[in-house]
């Protein structure tokens, strides 16, 4: 078993819908990373987070630690957002455990 | 800042022979990453250095791999000989501390 699970593993949605990015870990953590990474490959650090919610625009990342769950919300989905999203978690040291990451798809 | 800056951005080579991947992280960083991509296995740490220094290279898959870190604004990812399993994107990241991660751009390497 992954320490890392994300669901779902694909997502399509219509412009403008909500959208919810799932993510659970088995170990316990310092930090919790969700990354965006687009067609073409650049991966971009979207949110750091160890314990709450922070908000970037149409952003949200929320986590529980007690539950060692976290999501990933997107508000009012654009085309533009259409990327892998990846969930990392970091336990202890500086080593990086990724999810296998959920590819969303945004259509007009 | 320019960001993390790798180089080649893409490599396409034949099997046996030596392939030489770069990274220049961001200034002021005192971590880098070396991960790879596979379709399979998705992103995985190969090594990790602080202050220059490897402090986790359990990731690295084989002797064929090596990476380097000479001096804070320069490391470097080596196999040798390659093999056509090697073809992935490698990632190089640097951050600070507990800041996020800077991811470069990628190496696409293709071994033939």
């Amino acid at each position: 078993k992954n320490e890392v699970e994300q669901s779902p593993q694909n997502l399509t949605a219509q412009e403008g819908e909500f959208i919810t990015i799932n993510c659970s870990y088995s170990v316990g953590i310092s930090a919790l990373h969700w990354l965006q990474q687009h067609p073409g490959g650049g991966i971009v650090s979207l949110f750091m987070l160890s314990s709450g919610k922070k908000k970037h625009g149409r952003l949200i990342a929320t986590i529980n630690i007690q539950e060692k769950h976290s999501s990933l919300h997107i508000t009012a989905s654009h085309p533009r957002d259409s990327a892998v999203y990846i969930c990392a978690v970091r336990s202890g040291s500086e080593k990086l455990v990724f999810g296998k990451g959920t590819k969303l798809t945004v259509n007009p | 800042d320019a960001g993390v800056i790798q180089s080649p951005r893409h490599e396409v080579t034949e099997m046996g022979q030596e392939v030489t991947l770069r990274c220049k992280p961001i200034s002021g960083h005192n971590s880098l990453f070396w991960y790879r991509q596979t379709m399979m296995r998705g992103l995985e740490l190969l090594i990790y250095f602080n202050n220059n220094v490897p402090i986790d290279d359990s990731g690295m898959p084989e002797d064929r791999f090596s990476a380097k870190m000479p001096n804070a604004s320069f490391s470097t990812l080596k196999i040798q000989p390659s093999e056509p399993r090697d073809s992935a994107v490698y990632f190089c990241a640097s951050g600070q501390d507990n800041s996020p991660l800077h991811f470069g751009n990628g190496t696409r390497l293709t071994v033939t």
